[in-house]
Formats: C-alpha cells, structure tokens, sequence
C-alpha cells in the first residue's frame, strides 16, 4: 500500500469544525483513501473511505483532491469524544496483503 | 455477540512460555488481521489472513505463529515468548479490501515478565 504523510498532531476547540490533512503523493487509480481513529485504550474505529469523491457520513466527510494526491477529514462540529489519534490509510481495491498504519494525526480537542 | 471478539484482555506470562491469543469474529468475514501496538511504533502487522487456510507474513512476524482452520478464529500463537513481545494486540476483520471497512477487536494486553 502506497504511503501517507499526516501532521503529528493538531489542537481545536470544541464544538468548532476540525479539518485533519493527509498527503499521498504516490496514491494509485485503485488505491481507496481510508480514515480510522482509535481512542484511548480501545481498538482503532472506521470512520470514512472514499475512492475518488467526496464522502458523507454520520461521523465526517471526506474531501478528496482532484488530484487524488491529498485528502481532509472533516469533523463538523468537534467534541471532547473526538480526542484520539485518525490515521488515514490507503488500500488498493486488489490485492491481498493487511492494512498499513502510520504513526496518524493526535487530535486534541480543548473546552 | 455480533462482531469480533479477543480473548483474554489482559494476560502476563513468564519468558519461554507458549502463549496464544484468541481472535473470533461472528460476521464470515475473509480478510483477518493481527497487529501490534507498542509506544512510538504505532500499528504494525503481524500476520493476515485472505481467507481459510490462506495466512502471510506481515511487517513483524518473528516469533509469531497463526492458523486459520475456520473462517471466524484467527488464533495467533507466541512459541516462546519474550519480554520484546510485550504489547497490546488487535484483531481485525474485513469482508474484502479497498471498498470495506474494517473492524477492530478491543485488544490483548501481553506482558511478558
């Protein structure tokens, strides 16, 4: 899986729009742009994926460059819950081989 | 219970002792994972799975054995464990890859002592 390059870590405050960065220069056409967080002491939790269009759901929306070769997360309205480490991953459509993670975005979210 | 499911939580060994992690997932998921997580290292592959009977080296197999004998478990054994394989361990689960999501256990706390 091609490689990713996020910010270590970004603060925002609560209840204000977070938008979370994630570089992939290398990205393939059949590369999917995946995003995952895990909170403290639990396993890492899906949030979003997409492939080439942006992408709504209950948790974020996804923006995807034109491009390809660069995303945003976005959380529409941080709260406290949101505080934990997002990794953006991507997975090519084909293949067999696992997940890969880097070291992800530590989001803190300040009252 | 629906969904994937470690067993123990927490489990301490002594060094050299054979120690196996148990991952069961109720969905018929293909795709099974193993990761570690250690500070200042991140996620990191151990082992997956494709399929029955189809497993493959990750990032950090050594030491490592896995099997999967049926679609839902995915036991992943340590032979002889060692104080550098303390961790916390997840399992994870897909139905396939780019276009599913994946999910993740609660995680194995492995202290080796």
């Amino acid at each position: 899986d091609a490689k990713t390059t996020q910010p270590n870590s970004m603060e925002s405050n609560e209840e204000e729009p977070v938008h979370l960065p994630c570089n992939h220069s290398t990205i393939s056409g059949t590369d999917y742009i995946h995003w995952y967080r895990q909170l403290p002491s639990q396993g890492p939790e899906y949030v979003i994926h997409g492939l080439t269009s942006n992408v709504n759901n209950r948790m974020a929306s996804l923006a995807i460059a034109e491009d390809r070769k660069s995303s945003t997360l976005i959380l529409h309205r941080a709260t406290l819950r949101d505080a934990a480490v997002y990794y953006c991953i991507l997975i090519s459509g084909g293949g067999a081989d696992g997940l890969t993670f880097g070291k992800g975005t530590h989001l803190i979210i300040q009252p | 219970d629906a969904g994937i499911t470690q067993s123990p939580r927490y489990k301490i060994t002594e060094t050299g002792r054979q120690v196996t992690l148990m991952c069961h997932q109720t969905w018929s998921h293909s795709y099974m994972f193993w990761y570690r997580q250690d500070l200042g290292h991140g996620l990191r592959l151990i082992y997956y799975s494709a399929a029955a009977d189809i497993t493959d080296k990750g990032e950090v197999p050594d030491g490592y054995v896995v099997s999967r004998s049926k679609t839902e478990n995915f036991p992943l054994t340590l032979e002889s464990a060692t104080r550098s394989q303390t961790s916390v361990y997840f399992c994870a689960s897909s139905w396939g890859r780019g276009n599913t999501e994946a999910f993740f256990g609660q995680g194995t706390r492995l202290t080796v002592v």
